[in-house]
């Protein structure tokens, strides 16, 4: 199976913020790459497929990039909202793998 | 709107079974796969397979082919996992997610709330 590893697993940030998330798999993935994020209780909401492209209706302050084995979601000036749990998942090959999550808290 | 509800939360004693119900709306049920995952304490997402809603196909994940069942029941748009011979290890929140095919790729674009399964004697 694909390994997927993120960091930091912790991301103390303020409001205003711009923060980076990077996940790296353990081989290449392509741009196989999707973002979720996730609050306590709730569903994981999708935010980027595909590496880069950006889910209807999330932010555009939501941004990934990367390709390969190396990828980053940054969200550009965090609001109050974006305090979760962010998770990377590949889809290149088969069982899809996520990596251990990115706690953005205060 | 798309929405997956899930049923509630389970507690369960070691060996028994579980069935969690994933009510679908707002989309047309059988042309979209529903996929299972779980997210045991302190543990990542964990992948347990998929159901195509058109024609019943499913395809587990190699650690549970022998414990997973996927079902479902179109008229009410509704699938089901069933876990069966439950182990502590087992006590996590599951989650069905709807796979959208595009770009060459699949992604989960919606997700159930989850339903906590607790195993415990």
């Amino acid at each position: 199976d694909i390994q997927m590893t993120q960091s930091p697993s912790s991301l103390p940030a303020s409001i205003g913020d711009r923060v980076t998330i990077t996940c790296r798999a353990s081989q290449s993935i392509s741009r196989y790459l999707n973002w979720y994020q996730h609050k306590p209780g709730k569903a994981p909401k999708l935010l980027i497929f595909a590496a880069s492209s950006v889910q209807s209706g999330v932010p555009s302050r939501f941004t990934g990039s990367g390709s390969g084995t190396d990828f980053t979601l940054t969200i550009n000036s965090l609001q109050p909202e974006d305090f979760a749990t962010y998770y990377c998942q590949q889809s290149s090959t088969s069982p899809p793998t996520f990596g251990q999550g990115t706690k953005v808290e205060i | 709107q798309v929405q997956l509800v899930q049923s509630g939360a389970e507690v369960k004693k070691p060996g028994a079974s579980v069935k969690v119900s994933c009510k679908a709306s707002g989309y047309i049920f059988p042309s979209y796969g529903l996929h299972w995952l779980r997210q045991a304490p302190g543990q990542r997402l964990e992948w347990l397979g998929w159901i195509n809603n058109g024609n019943g196909f499913t395809k587990l994940s190699q650690k549970f082919q022998d414990r997973v069942t996927f079902t479902r029941d179109t008229s009410a748009t509704t699938a089901f996992l069933e876990l069966t011979g439950l182990t502590s290890e087992d006590s996590a929140v599951y989650f069905c997610a709807r796979a959208y095919y595009g770009l060459g790729t699949y992604y989960f674009d919606y997700w159930g709330q989850g339903t906590l399964v607790a195993v415990s004697s």
